[in-house]
């Protein structure tokens, strides 16, 4: 089944600087990439996501990317601010019944 | 928004008991699924719905069963509850699935067991 690998666990940056964060997937069918942020006490949300026939996709601040040849997909936060602080996933589709399969999740922390 | 809500928030309950959380959705998603959330392992999918009645197994699946008799709930239950079982459980709902079907997560129901 598919297997996905996030990294890093743990992020810091301070206000302004950008914040990238790579998954890696194992399976080669899979063609929905979505990324959640998850604030604490709450259930994720979607921030956004990709398909398998675009590259690169962008919405304000934020910004995936994907390399379906290397099976790799990141998430780029640009101009990160405080409220940017949260767990971040990402995920993808995994078999015919295309349900997701999570990350283990990054920890995003925004020092003012 | 979609409404979703999860019942109960928290609770704390005896190894070997059973407990049943529940999942109520507003929307009229046709699918409904159940995860769990830990540390270092991230979403982990247990049990999923893709309409009344049919259910399926998830990557962890093992100690919980799960029923469907309504659009609106997904029940998720422990038959016999063990310290392993300890966990955030997060209800989420979607109208599709895969490419198009954003999940909508519940507010998590926080599970221990003693």
């Amino acid at each position: 089944g598919e297997n996905v690998e996030q990294h890093p666990s743990t992020l810091s940056v301070q206000e302004g600087d950008s914040a990238v964060i790579k998954c890696t997937y194992s399976d080669s069918a899979s063609n929905y990439f979505p990324w959640y942020k998850q604030e604490l006490g709450k259930g994720p949300q979607l921030i956004i996501d990709i398909r398998s026939n675009v590259g690169e996709k962008k919405d304000q601040r934020i910004a995936v990317t994907l390399n379906k040849t290397a099976k790799h997909f990141s998430l780029h936060i640009t101009e990160t601010q405080p409220e940017d602080s949260a767990v971040y996933f990402c995920a993808a589709t995994s078999g015919s019944q295309g349900n997701l399969i999570f990350g283990k999740g990054t920890k995003l922390s925004v020092k003012p | 928004d979609a409404g979703i809500t999860q019942s109960p928030r928290h609770k704390v309950t005896e190894t070997g008991t059973p407990v049943t959380l529940r999942c109520h959705q507003t929307e009229n998603h046709r699918y409904m699924y159940w995860y769990r959330q830990d540390p270092g392992h991230g979403l982990r999918l247990i049990h999923y719905s893709y309409g009344v009645k049919d259910t399926d197994k998830g990557e962890v699946s093992d100690g919980y069963s799960v029923s469907r008799s309504k659009t609106e709930d997904f029940l998720l239950t422990l038959e016999s509850a063990t310290s392993s079982q300890t966990s955030v459980y997060f209800c989420a709902s979607s109208s599709g699935q895969g490419v198009g079907g954003e999940l909508f997560f519940g507010e998590g129901s926080r599970l221990t067991v003693l």
